[in-house]
C-alpha cells in the first residue's frame, strides 16, 4: 500500500538554526500535499500546502518544496524557535481527495 | 469563531458500552472527517462526509459510525466499544473534499 514517511524520527536543532523536515511518499498520483504541526495534547494544525505543479511554496518562516522526480517532500523552518517543537506531519492525497495520507510525523526538538 | 470543537475530552468506558463522540465546527465547511492516532500508525482515516445527508468508509471504518444531519454537526457512534478503540479522536473540516483539512482538540478515549 501507499506509505508517507511511516517513520517517527526526531530531529534536535538548536534555537536560531534552520531546520529540515523530510517526507517522502510513494503515490505518483498523488497531486496535493499539506505539512502540520502538532503539539503535545492538541490537534494538527495546517502549516502550508504545494500542489503537484509547484517546486516549492514559502510562508512565513517555513518553505515546503517539492521534488515529484524521488517523491520527496520537506519543510524548512527558518530561525527555529522553541514553539516550533512539535511533531510535524506530511500528508498527501493520493488517495482519493476524502483520503489524505498521514506520515507517522517527525518529532522537532529545538534547544536553548 | 470557535472553529472545530469535540466532546468530550477524555473519557474512560467499559468494554461493551455504546459511545457518542461529538464534533461540531461553525465554519460552514461542507466536508468532515474522523480520525484516529495511535503511536506509531499517524492518523488513520475512519469516517468522512462530502456534505450534509452523506457519509463515506475510510481506511478503518470497522466497529464505528457517523452521520451527518446538517452542515454543522459529525457525530462518530462507537456501538459496543472495545479495547483496540482505545486511542485520540480527531475530527476535522474541510471547505470541500480535496481541500486543506483543519482539526479539532481531539478526544481521548481509553477502553477497559
Amino acid at each position: 500500500g501507499e506509505s508517507v514517511g511511516l517513520h517517527l524520527p526526531t530531529l534536535s536543532v538548536q534555537e536560531g538554526d534552520n531546520s529540515i523536515i523530510n517526507c517522502a511518499y510513494s503515490n505518483s498520483a498523488s497531486d496535493y500535499f499539506i505539512w502540520y504541526k502538532q503539539e503535545s495534547g492538541k490537534g494538527p494544525q495546517f502549516i502550508i500546502d504545494i500542489r503537484s505543479n509547484m517546486d516549492k511554496r514559502q510562508g512565513q518562516r517555513v518553505t515546503v518544496l517539492l521534488n515529484k522526480t524521488v517523491k520527496h517532500l520537506s519543510l524548512q523552518i527558518a530561525a527555529t524557535q522553541p514553539g516550533d517543537s512539535a511533531v510535524y506531519f506530511c500528508a498527501e492525497n493520493g488517495g482519493g481527495y476524502n483520503k489524505l495520507i498521514f506520515g507517522a510525523g517527525t518529532r522537532l526538538a529545538v534547544h536553548p | 469563531i470557535a472553529g472545530i470543537t469535540q466532546a468530550p475530552t477524555s473519557q474512560i468506558l467499559a468494554a461493551g458500552r455504546r459511545m457518542t463522540l461529538r464534533c461540531t465546527q461553525d465554519m460552514r465547511h461542507n466536508a468532515m472527517y474522523w480520525y484516529r492516532q495511535d503511536l506509531g500508525l499517524g492518523l488513520r482515516l475512519i469516517h468522512y462526509s462530502n456534505t450534509a445527508g452523506t457519509t463515506g468508509k475510510g481506511e478503518v471504518p470497522d466497529g464505528y459510525s457517523v452521520s451527518r444531519a446538517n452542515t454543522d454537526d459529525f457525530p462518530l457512534t462507537l456501538a459496543s466499544a472495545v479495547p483496540s478503540q482505545t486511542s485520540v479522536y480527531f475530527c476535522a473540516s474541510s471547505t470541500d473534499q480535496g481541500q486543506t483539512q483543519y482539526f479539532g482538540p481531539g478526544t481521548r478515549l481509553l477502553v477497559l
